[in-house]
């Protein structure tokens, strides 16, 4: 049982490059999210998709993409990575609207 | 004002005490309340669920939810250092679709 996985598990990027997040779940959900957890600021929802090809914005999308082509995979691209966006980052599935969501292991993800 | 809010501690408890744990939330409209516990370095493992007004108990833990006040509160009875973590408030926001919000997360430290 494979859950929800993410990769890599830890990336060191400059300032400027692209760089993707990768998050594939095993669980046939409906429900993706990412999220971004920083020190004083708790967990700040990015995007999340309720279906394959269906995506919306959270609270703080501003320098993401994400898309959704198959239900099993949800890749977050920052597109010009900057210092700011240094964070873990956090992939969740869940079965339903506003069910409980199950996270992957996380992202460390420095842009120096 | 962030639309799911707690005390960010960190609350101290000795052994074998109950904590307890607050987390209010803006919009009246949420149905579906979540607390999670963190360990330092891990990802948020989903400890209990609740979704009427009343308490609901599952081992040593206790939620208790009060949609009138907009209040949702996790006790942990006979508390246990292992029970040392982050405790993450999750709420099913209306402006966030379908995905979950937290607030910042409250520190237990529980001593023995």
């Amino acid at each position: 049982d494979a859950g929800i996985t993410q990769s890599p598990r830890y990336k060191i990027t400059e300032t400027g490059r692209q760089v993707t997040l990768m998050c594939h779940q095993t669980w046939s959900h409906s429900y993706m999210f990412w999220y971004r957890q920083d020190l004083g600021h708790g967990l700040r929802l990015i995007y999340y998709s309720a279906a394959a090809d269906i995506t919306d914005k959270g609270e703080v999308p501003d320098g993401y993409v994400v898309s959704r082509s198959k239900t099993e995979n949800f890749p977050l691209t920052l597109e010009s990575a900057t210092r700011s966006q240094t964070s873990v980052y956090f992939c969740a599935s869940s079965t339903g609207e506003g069910t409980e969501a199950f996270f992957g292991q996380g992202t460390r993800l420095t842009v120096v | 004002q962030k639309e799911v809010e707690q005390n960010s501690g960190p609350l101290s408890v000795p052994e074998g005490a109950i904590a307890s744990l607050n987390c209010t939330y803006s919009d009246r409209v949420s149905q579906s309340f979540f607390w999670y516990r963190q360990y330092s370095g891990k990802s948020p493992e989903l400890i209990m669920s609740i979704y009427s007004n009343g308490d609901k108990e599952d081992g040593r833990f206790t939620a208790q939810l009060n949609k009138a006040s907009q209040y949702v509160s996790l006790l942990i009875r006979d508390s246990q250092p292992s029970d040392s973590a982050t405790y993450l408030c999750a709420v099913n926001i209306r402006q966030a679709g379908t995905a979950l919000i937290f607030g910042k997360g409250t520190t237990l430290s529980v001593s023995s």
